[in-house]
């Protein structure tokens, strides 16, 4: 059953435009992720998210930028897109952050950036 | 450079047989280990966690080990159905807390054929 909603599903957009996904989770969890996978199905983590704290991976392109309304919800925008961005854009949320908590993961949205 | 390793790539197997999935890394500390299946098109959902330094699990025909001491951990599918393709992704977490990071592997990308 499906917790954690992203939308849009796909996105095409020529470079430079921007863009901005949304992601809502109705689990209660405190803490909200975004991965970025690439076409080799790697996952790295973008951003982590927990009571207005923010932890950004510092290989993360400053065009990136997470925005977030409430504890439910976890926006990603991106200013420039770049075709390098074209990737799986997925979204997750825990209980808590770190250690052994399931993340739980949404169906993610797929850039082309052409 | 990668720290999670699994192996096969790619595995095809006839419906009704069993199969196992590997996972190597150098991950350190390696707090605890989750296996995850990704449907096509879909998120990650959590199959099973492996905490202790020789560990366990089993989840219906899911089952899994850890050796902490190898590094290895091992999925196994019993009696393998159609719903079963998907790719299996391996992940480590370095700690048990909010300081801790998660490394994933590539994936195993399995087919289960009739």
């Amino acid at each position: 059953e499906t917790a954690v909603f992203q939308t849009p599903n796909y996105h095409v957009t020529q470079v430079g435009n921007e863009v901005s996904f949304n992601c809502k989770q109705t689990l209660g969890h405190d803490t909200m992720y975004w991965y970025k996978q690439d076409s080799k199905k790697l996952l790295k983590i973008m951003f982590s998210y927990n009571n207005k704290q923010l932890i950004v991976n510092e290989t993360v392109p400053r065009r990136f930028s997470p925005q977030s309304s409430d504890k439910a919800h976890l926006n990603l925008r991106i200013k420039s897109v770049e075709p390098e961005d074209s990737a799986v854009y997925l979204c997750a949320s825990s209980r808590d952050w770190g250690g052994q908590d399931t993340q739980y993961f949404g169906p993610g949205t797929r850039l082309l950036v052409l | 450079k990668t720290q999670v390793e699994q192996s096969p790539q790619s595995l095809v197997v006839r419906q009704g047989e069993n199969c196992v999935l590997q996972c190597n890394y150098s991950v350190t500390p390696d707090n605890h280990l989750r296996w995850f299946k990704q449907d096509t098109g879909k998120g990650l959902v959590s199959l099973t966690v492996l905490v202790d330094q020789k560990d366990k699990t089993s989840n219906g025909r899911y089952s899994a080990t850890l050796d902490k001491d190898a590094k290895h951990s091992t999925l196994h599918i019993t009696a393998t159905l159609l719903d079963d393709t998907a790719t299996y992704i391996c992940v480590v977490g370095d700690r048990g807390s909010a300081l801790g990071r998660l490394h994933f592997g590539a994936g195993t990308q399995l087919i289960v054929i009739p």
